[in-house]
């Protein structure tokens, strides 16, 4: 089942931050964040596993609440580079290999 | 290091025809997925293969259908296709497959037509 992703969109200035939440109905195995500029393929930024291994860019923040079937996405002092559409996939315990994507929320940062 | 290549970049295909993409993966990866992107939606599960074996597949009519080939690149297959068909398919790749546990790096993909 295809994980929720909030907010749908989010507008900011340079130097601002946001969070991202991505949840989903069924325990995971794993969660995948990626951020997709128009035209272009979708770039990697985080893994989070079930256990609490992580890897993924240095300048990228997010946690993983296995309880909660949720992570979230922090982005922090806000970058024009960071606009694009960010995606959470997550892998359910009953589906193996699968990654389900949310529909993606729109982050625009503004001068 | 070269990233997951895909071809053709673009193609245009009729109602009915059968399209062909390949993929080739990152060197030393081994497992390979494939995702649907309709336009402004968000990415769909195709396929994965590992080790030469379908290890899974999501939710898509037996039409859709690939392979891997002993050197881990891919190929997908869509037969009798159909107008909803047209969108961007994207190949990623990641290192032996633990399930999802690898981080999967994507392709430029391919983006196809149907008339």
């Amino acid at each position: 089942q295809q994980p929720v992703q909030s907010p749908q969109a989010v507008i900011l200035r340079e130097g601002e931050d946001a969070v991202i939440n991505c949840s989903s109905s069924k325990a995971l195995y794993s969660v995948h964040w990626y951020r997709q500029k128009h035209g272009e393929a979708p770039v990697f930024l985080m893994i989070l596993l079930k256990g609490g291994e992580q890897k993924g860019h240095e300048k990228i923040s997010a946690s993983f609440n296995e309880k909660k079937q949720q992570s979230s996405l922090y982005l922090t002092a806000s970058q024009l580079s960071y606009s694009g559409t960010y995606f959470c996939g997550t892998e359910t315990v009953d589906s193996w290999g699968k990654l389900q994507f949310g529909a993606g929320t729109q982050v625009v940062v503004t001068p | 290091e070269a990233g997951v290549t895909q071809s053709p970049t673009h193609l245009i295909k009729t109602r009915g025809q059968q399209a062909t993409l390949r993929c080739s993966p990152i060197s030393g990866h081994t497992s390979v997925y494939w995702y649907q992107q309709a336009l402004g939606l968000g990415l769909q599960f195709l396929l994965w293969y590992d080790e030469g074996e379908e290890r899974n597949r999501g939710n898509f009519p037996p039409r859709f259908s690939g392979r891997q080939f002993p050197n881990y690149s891919s190929e997908l297959n869509v037969n009798a296709l159909e107008l909803e068909d047209s969108a961007l398919y994207l190949c990623a790749s990641s290192l032996a497959g633990q399930g999802a546990r690898e981080t999967q790096y994507f392709g430029p993909g391919t983006r196809l037509l149907v008339l």
